[in-house]
């Protein structure tokens, strides 16, 4: 199963909104509600921000929010801050019966 | 509050099998609604899901190492275990053991992870 594509780099300015796109396939992405994102800073594990598209866990700032069209999932960060500066996957479940990432997109606060 | 945490050797020799076991505490491995997954990271690059099973022992694995891998629930130690069997140095990354809330995407608790690297 092949990644999904994320683009590679995104920046902002604080206080922006920036938007990170996760494109699959109808196999994955586009055929079920199970897409979820990650946060990771280096050398950290990742954290949990989004699941089952736009759903966000307890403890994660509403500046947080996901959505999807068609086979293209997103993730969006409002009021950009330092600390958002750090590496974000996105995940969704396939026709497979399992799972698979994104390429990971590093996001830098300018 | 649950937390996991994997163990094994940092270091496998080529065409060997690597073991890992992910010790749950804080929480039952047989609580119904969560399932159990490997996910890993080779140095520089992005995450790669290996595989999860549920409480009952129900496993489903990444199809590109489905071949090669084997993921159990020991209910008695309250941990779960992967195998992957004749590994070579494409297989070096860390490891992550981490819990999924059944019926969504959520994978919310996460180990620290345990760097394997193989080589002879």
């Amino acid at each position: 199963q092949s990644a999904l594509t994320q683009p590679a780099s995104v920046s902002g300015s604080p206080g922006q909104s920036i938007t990170i796109s996760c494109t699959g396939t109808s196999s994955d992405v586009g055929g079920y509600k199970y897409v979820s994102w990650y946060q990771q800073h280096p050398g950290k594990a990742p954290k949990l921000m989004i699941y089952d598209v736009s759903n966000r866990p307890s403890g994660v700032s509403n500046r947080f929010s996901g959505s999807k069209s068609g086979n293209t999932a997103s993730l969006t960060i409002s009021g950009l801050q330092a600390e958002d500066e750090a590496d974000y996957y996105c995940t969704s479940y396939t026709s497979s019966n399992s799972y698979v990432f994104g390429s990971g997109t590093k996001v830098s606060v300018l | 509050q649950v937390q996991l945490q994997e163990s094994g050797p940092g270091l496998v020799m080529p065409s060997q099998t690597l073991s890992l076991t992910c010790i749950v505490s804080g929480g039952s491995i047989s609580s119904v609604g969560y399932y159990w997954s490997w996910i890993r990271q080779q140095p520089g690059k992005g995450l790669e899901w290996i595989g999860y099973i549920s409480y009952s022992g129900s496993a489903s694995y990444n199809p590109s190492l489905e071949s090669r891998v084997t993921i159990s629930v020991d209910t008695s130690k309250n941990q779960f275990s992967l195998k992957l069997s004749s590994v070579t140095a494409a297989d070096t990354a860390v490891y992550y053991c981490v819990r999924v809330r059944e019926g969504t995407s959520a994978y919310d608790i996460w180990g620290q992870g345990t760097m394997v690297t193989v080589s002879s």
